[in-house]
Formats: C-alpha cells, sequence, structure tokens
C-alpha cells in the first residue's frame, strides 16, 4: 500500500508570498493519478488538481501542480487570504485498488 | 449544475447499523464511479469505498471491509452506503464524492456537503 506523506505540516505565511507544498509517496505514482485538494473548515474538500498538473474547472491559474515518480509538489504563485486552508494530496493505486490521501498541511496566516 | 446531497447521517449505538445516501443531480449520474470519503472529527480524509458507474466493481478500506457496503441504483441517480457493526471509530462525516476520469487523470471533482455519523452509547 502506497503511503503519501505531505511537508510541512503547518505552514506560516503571509498574502501574496509564494508557497510550494510536498507530498512523498513511498512508492512511485503514475502522474495521471496524482490529485490536490483544498479544504476549508467547515466544507467539503475541493479538487485543484488531477493528474499531477492539471487545473480543474474554475481554478485559479496561481495554482499549479508538478512532479513525478515519488515527489509532487503545488505551487500557489501569490497567496490570497481566501487560500489559507488545509491542502491533500491523493493517489490512487492499481494494485490493489485504493485510493489514499495524504496527512494534509494547514496553510495559515502569518 | 452538479450537485450530491448525502443523507441518513445521525447518532447510533456501538455494534449498529446505519444506511446513508446521495442523491446525484445536474449530470449523467451512471457515467461516472463514485466514492465515499469519510473524516473523523479535526482528522485528515479517509477513502471509505467506490464503486463502478454501472455498479459492478467495487473496493473498500480495509477498516470497513466486511462491514460496510455500497451500491448504487442509477434509475434513481442515488449512491448509498450500509454501514453495519459499527465501532466509535467510524465516527465521522461522511462525504461523497464523483470521480472524474479523463485521459489526463483522475479526481474526485464535486463533493457532497456531508452527513455526520456519530457511533456512541
Amino acid at each position: 500500500e502506497i503511503v503519501l506523506t505531505q511537508s510541512p505540516g503547518t505552514l506560516s505565511l503571509s498574502p501574496g508570498e509564494r508557497v510550494t507544498l510536498s507530498c512523498r509517496a513511498s512508492q512511485s505514482v503514475s502522474i495521471s493519478y496524482l490529485a490536490w485538494y483544498q479544504q476549508k473548515p467547515g466544507q467539503a474538500p475541493r479538487l485543484l488538481i488531477y493528474g499531477a498538473s492539471n487545473r480543474a474547472t474554475g481554478i485559479p491559474d496561481r495554482f499549479s501542480g508538478s512532479g513525478s515518480g515519488t515527489d509532487f509538489t503545488l505551487t500557489i504563485s501569490r497567496l490570497e487570504p481566501e487560500d489559507f486552508a488545509v491542502y491533500y494530496c491523493q493517489q490512487y493505486d492499481n494494485s490493489p485498488p485504493m485510493y489514499t490521501f495524504g496527512q494534509g498541511t494547514k496553510l495559515e496566516i502569518k | 449544475e452538479v450537485q450530491l446531497v448525502e443523507s441518513g447521517g445521525g447518532l447510533v449505538q456501538p455494534g449498529g447499523s446505519l444506511r446513508l445516501s446521495c442523491a446525484g443531480s445536474g449530470y449523467t449520474f451512471s457515467s461516472y464511479p463514485m466514492h465515499w470519503v469519510r473524516q473523523a472529527p479535526g482528522k485528515g480524509l479517509d477513502f471509505v469505498s467506490v464503486i463502478s458507474s454501472q455498479g459492478g466493481t467495487t473496493y473498500y478500506a480495509n477498516s470497513v471491509k466486511g462491514r460496510f457496503t455500497i451500491s448504487r441504483d442509477n434509475s434513481k441517480n442515488t449512491l448509498y452506503l450500509q454501514m453495519g457493526s459499527l465501532r466509535p471509530e467510524d465516527t465521522a462525516v461522511y462525504y461523497c464524492a464523483r470521480n472524474l476520469v479523463t485521459d489526463k487523470g483522475r479526481g474526485l471533482d464535486y463533493w457532497g456537503q456531508g452527513t455526520l455519523v456519530t457511533v456512541s452509547s
């Protein structure tokens, strides 16, 4: 079973800054099967990125995803006040068919 | 507009059962695999189960295998999760989510608002 480890656990930044969040897999993951989500308190998660680098419908272009193999990143080029939230990566594994999430990175206002 | 609306959550005693429902609208329900994902209070997201678009294939997290059953009725545009032998550690908000599958990748692109299941005596 593939385990996803996100780092850091919490990040304190200011609006306008650039941030890169990390997601590391215990085994190689197909880029097609790596996604990123944003979750705000009291809300359902929202899909940001699928296939490692494809923005979901309606997602601003300040969000970008990259990576391959075991190392993936989510970058927010310029933080807006509404971007402070928890971010999760997720992968799909064919054998056995499993969808697993990382433990999340909390982005908080400094 | 795509909408997913869960129902059926509540308080149940350990060992009890509960059935969650998720009604989909605004899209062709039968064209998409569907997931249940849960989130314990203050914790992260956990995959629970997935069902193929026509219902013929299902998979479960090890933590719920043998206790939970996922199903769907495409004629009613509804997804279900039958939960049995419930334990306190099953306490969580349960979300249903649509599985986007494209040639560029996969992800859960629409989510319901969640329904809270509390297992306690």
